[in-house]
């Protein structure tokens, strides 16, 4: 099956600092979602990017669909404490597999304050 | 705004009894997916449903079965439960005409196996 490969897994920053996270595939994919998920809890969806060099924004979050539509970033600006937890790249296998969704590793995010 | 909603939230079985696990969609919302994830593993997809028939399947073991009813919530049933089905299990509701794969998770079911 896919596999996404998720970049970095931990990443431990200063409150105020910007971060970067990504996933990469060899396949190739029609969706992209970020989730963030703290510990014991649901992942929350975060962005949604449907189209090849799509670039969207939520708040301090900045998602874009890469143009071989094999990757994705998400950027966090000005990073503050409640940032903290795991955040996972996500997409769907596509074809008959319309609604499964493959998860990335993910990253681990630590922001002192 | 309604979430998805999981029942229990935690839950203590012995190794070779069954469990049954809950889960109820957003009002409106036709499909539910479920999702094992183990201790720092991320989420693995294990059955969906749409419109109360099977849409896919994954990972999903023989001693699980699951259902969708007509009031569209969903419950997991897990048998002869083993040490290694200890995890958190997801439960995810998304709308089918609605945008592609946003789906939408509950807050978990905590499974322990002694």
């Amino acid at each position: 099956g896919q596999q996404l490969n998720q970049s970095p897994q931990s990443m431990f920053i200063q409150e105020g600092e910007d971060v970067s996270m990504n996933c990469t595939s060899s396949s190739i994919f029609n969706t992209w979602l970020w989730y963030k998920q703290d510990p014991g809890e649901g992942p929350v969806l975060l962005i949604a990017l449907y189209k090849a060099g799509e670039l969207t924004s939520n708040g301090r979050l900045t998602a874009q669909f890469g143009i071989t539509r094999k990757d994705s970033f998400l950027n966090i600006s000005a990073s503050i404490p409640s940032d903290v937890g795991i955040y996972f790249c996500a997409t769907n296998a596509g074809g008959t597999s319309y609604g499964k969704l493959t998860f990335g590793q993910g990253t681990i995010l630590t922001v002192h304050p | 705004a309604a979430g998805v909603i999981q029942s229990p939230r935690h839950l203590i079985k012995e190794k070779r009894e069954t469990a049954t696990l809950k889960c109820y969609p957003i009002p409106r919302h036709d499909t539910v997916y479920w999702y094992q994830q183990g201790p720092g593993q991320d989420p693995q997809f294990l059955i969906s449903f749409y419109e109360k028939m099977q849409s896919d399947k994954g990972s999903i073991p023989d001693r699980f079965s699951a259902q969708q009813f007509s009031d569209y919530h969903s419950e997991l049933n897990m048998s002869s439960l083993e040490l290694g089905d200890s995890a958190l299990y997801f439960c995810a509701s998304s709308l089918a005409s609605g945008p592609l794969n946003e789906q939408f998770f509950g807050p978990g079911t905590r499974l322990t196996v002694l």
